[in-house]
């Protein structure tokens, strides 16, 4: 595809739900990226994955998250029961490797926990 | 917990002044990023300086490094109104994941 998309655009959730954020990375970039973003900061990694394999979720801050990428390529986001903390923007980014190499980002996903 | 700080937060200038960001940082770094991002959109990555690096120009985009301050500017020169975003560095760590982290971004306004 022609860049990283993320879906939903923005969600709303009320407190306790659980939601998916999906991420669909550019075609044949090994690395992929979660990151929070509140508003006026910027982005925290969440967790980091190189195809299937889920190498660094030091990031995620608490149990409630949890993000996959079964085949190497689509990854999700899951925040369970959701809270007003976890109001966020969350981006995702990919990379054709990881090291000394450029991240491309999505245009995130706005998460509002009402 | 965020490694690289940008200043000032926020920055308001007239289109074609020169605009002058600050980035600093506290570890050893493999080398350091700038990026950008429009309101409501995501980052797009400006430019790559690495640490042995000490200064790289990039259109109307110059970055510097100093490594003994552990800081880096961003000038962009004759600015535009379409530059009007946050800017943002990132850095990753000397010995360590090669995952960025990233500062709380400059704001910049350009009037035209």
């Amino acid at each position: 595809g022609a860049g990283v998309s993320q879906s939903p655009r923005y969600k709303v959730a009320k407190r306790g739900q659980d939601v998916a954020l999906r991420c669909d990375p550019i075609s044949g970039h090994v690395s992929l990226f979660w990151y929070q973003q509140a508003l006026g900061q910027g982005p925290e990694f969440l967790t980091y994955f190189q195809n299937e394999a889920q190498l660094d979720k030091s990031g995620l801050p608490s149990d409630r998250f949890f993000a996959e990428r079964p085949e190497g390529s689509v990854s999700t986001l899951k925040i369970q029961r959701t809270q007003q903390e976890d109001s966020a923007v969350y981006l995702c980014a990919s990379s054709f490797f990881l090291g000394d190499d450029t991240q491309y980002f999505g245009p995130g996903t706005r998460l509002t926990v009402l | 917990s965020q490694q690289g700080e940008e200043d000032p937060q926020a920055l308001s200038i007239q289109e074609g002044e020169n605009a002058t960001m600050n980035c600093s940082y506290k570890t050893s770094i493999n080398n350091l990023q700038w990026y950008r991002q429009n309101s409501g959109r995501g980052l797009v990555h400006l430019i790559l300086i690495r640490s042995n690096e000490r200064e790289k120009h990039s259109g109307r985009l110059r970055v510097t490094l100093d490594t003994s301050k552990k800081s880096s500017s961003l000038l962009i020169t004759a600015s535009r109104a379409a530059d009007t975003a946050s800017y943002f560095c990132a850095t990753d760590a000397a010995g360590g994941s090669y995952i960025p982290t990233f500062g709380r971004g400059t704001s910049l306004i350009v009037h035209p």
